[in-house]
């Protein structure tokens, strides 16, 4: 069965300081790893996914096979980055195209 | 601008009412989703419809029905809510064959059962 975990619930840091939410993934093959982000009131949208490799919002993400993770990263948070945040899972393949979320973690940014 | 709305954003039902929700897109996307989420829970599929072809989730309470009538529009139907159904329940689309395996969520409509 596949499964992601975020093993915090919340992480508070002050701002201009490194973040890193994490996420750990069980899947038997070779996933596609997703970051979703929700700010207050608004819906729930993607940040980045790991076949990208791209950097959104000053966030980069990379895929771990050997440690089977993919936290999120930023060197120098900002206030407006508070928000919850949803790392996701999918399988490969154009048949393989629900997500498996995570509990989430709430980022507080603290000015 | 193409999105996922939901109606309505707020509902309160009795328990054992029938109820509702209702998802629209204009994304012109193959699959709808349904998800229900709980607080500081993780989102959870209840079931999706890719075209006209209905997923149910192993697990999804036969309480819980889905109809799709076009490409446009989705509802998830209640037959008797119970306190245990209060929840945000959370529509999203997505195109895999085209745009792919990004689901766009509408804003939810959280129910409260009375």
């Amino acid at each position: 069965a596949q499964r992601v975990t975020q093993p915090e619930k919340l992480l508070s840091v002050f701002k201009g300081a490194p973040v890193e939410l994490k996420c750990n993934y069980s899947y038997s093959g070779s996933p596609e790893l997703f970051w979703y982000v929700q700010y207050s009131r608004q819906r729930l949208q993607l940040l980045l996914r790991h076949i990208s490799r791209e950097s959104i919002k000053g966030f980069t993400a990379d895929l771990n096979k050997g440690e089977t993770s993919f936290h999120l990263k930023k060197p120098f948070a900002q206030e407006e980055d508070s928000a919850m945040y949803y790392c996701a899972l999918s399988g490969r393949g154009a048949g393989s195209y629900q997500l498996t979320f995570g509990k989430g973690t709430k980022l507080s940014v603290i000015p | 601008d193409a999105m996922v709305i939901q109606n309505p954003r707020y509902q309160v039902t009795q328990f054992g009412k029938p109820v509702t929700l209702s998802c629209s897109q204009t994304l012109n996307h193959n699959v709808m989703y349904w998800y229900q989420q709980k607080s500081s829970q993780a989102p959870k599929l209840l079931f999706h419809y890719y075209d006209k072809d209905f997923n149910n989730e192993a697990d999804t309470p036969d309480n819980f029905q889905s109809r799709r009538p076009n490409t446009s529009f989705c509802f998830l139907d209640i037959r008797s809510p119970g306190l245990g159904d209060a929840a945000m329940y959370l529509c999203a689309t997505s195109s895999p064959g085209g745009a792919g395996k990004e689901q766009y969520f509408g804003p939810g409509t959280r129910l409260t059962v009375t």
